[in-house]
């Protein structure tokens, strides 16, 4: 079945710039999605097909997809960003979903 | 305004069953895949099913296919989760999750969720 990998952690400085890592083989011919989920509360949807962004989310959110590494920047990082993201694809070879483990971001 | 609204939960015993609703609404509810999702305590997001926009297609992960049956009313904006010989590794808390069309691709909208707790 095909995997996913994040790293466990990702911590950055207030007003700098964080990249979390997805991992898969061949991920660049998938189209990837992004969650975002704080503590106590439903996921939410912050980047599709790569690096779409639902209405509401900003712009300092982007996401990117190449080879076997997919990544969602986040610039200019808040306070408020700090959450936990994971990353997401279809795998059509099995018909299932696929999550990433899931990364904490840490806002230092 | 989309809302998914989760009912059903509790506690229950290995072995048991437990049948878990989402009530949609807000949207074309037969226009889109419906999907739960589920994430045990202090671990990560972890897909169990999905079904298609009139139901003739179903899909589950492995650690539940033959236990758990995924299912929908059209003409009441509900999707099912009926969970059969449940286990330990089944507690967690399931969301209900509306796909962005006909395909499950991703997302757009989460239900708060539902929390299933299996134990003695």
């Amino acid at each position: 079945s095909y995997v996913l990998t994040q790293p466990p952690s990702v911590s950055v400085a207030p007003g700098k710039t964080a990249r979390i890592t997805c991992g898969g083989s061949n991920i660049g011919t998938k189209s990837v999605h992004w969650y975002q989920q704080k503590p106590g509360q439903a996921p939410v949807l912050v980047i599709h097909y790569d690096s779409d962004r639902p209405s509401g989310i900003p712009e300092r959110l982007s996401g990117s997809n190449s080879g076997n590494t997919a990544t969602l920047t986040i610039s200019r990082v808040e306070a408020g960003d700090e959450a936990d993201y994971y990353c997401q694809v279809w795998d059509s070879s099995s018909d299932h979903v696929v999550f990433g483990g899931g990364t904490k971001l840490t806002v230092l | 305004e989309v809302q998914l609204v989760e009912s059903g939960g509790g506690l229950v015993q290995p072995g048991g069953s437990l049948r878990l609703s989402c009530a949609a609404s807000g949207f074309t509810f037969s226009s889109y895949v419906m999907s739960w999702v589920r994430q045990a305590p202090g671990k990560g997001l972890e897909w169990v099913s999905a079904i298609s926009g009139i139901g003739d297609y179903t899909y589950y992960a492995d650690s539940v296919k033959g236990r758990f049956t995924i299912s929908r009313d059209n003409s009441r904006n509900t999707v099912d989760l009926q969970m059969n010989s449940l286990r330990a590794e089944d507690t967690a808390v399931y969301y209900c999750a509306k796909s962005a069309g006909l395909a499950v691709a991703f997302f757009d909208y989460w239900g708060q969720g539902t929390l299933v707790t299996v134990s003695s």
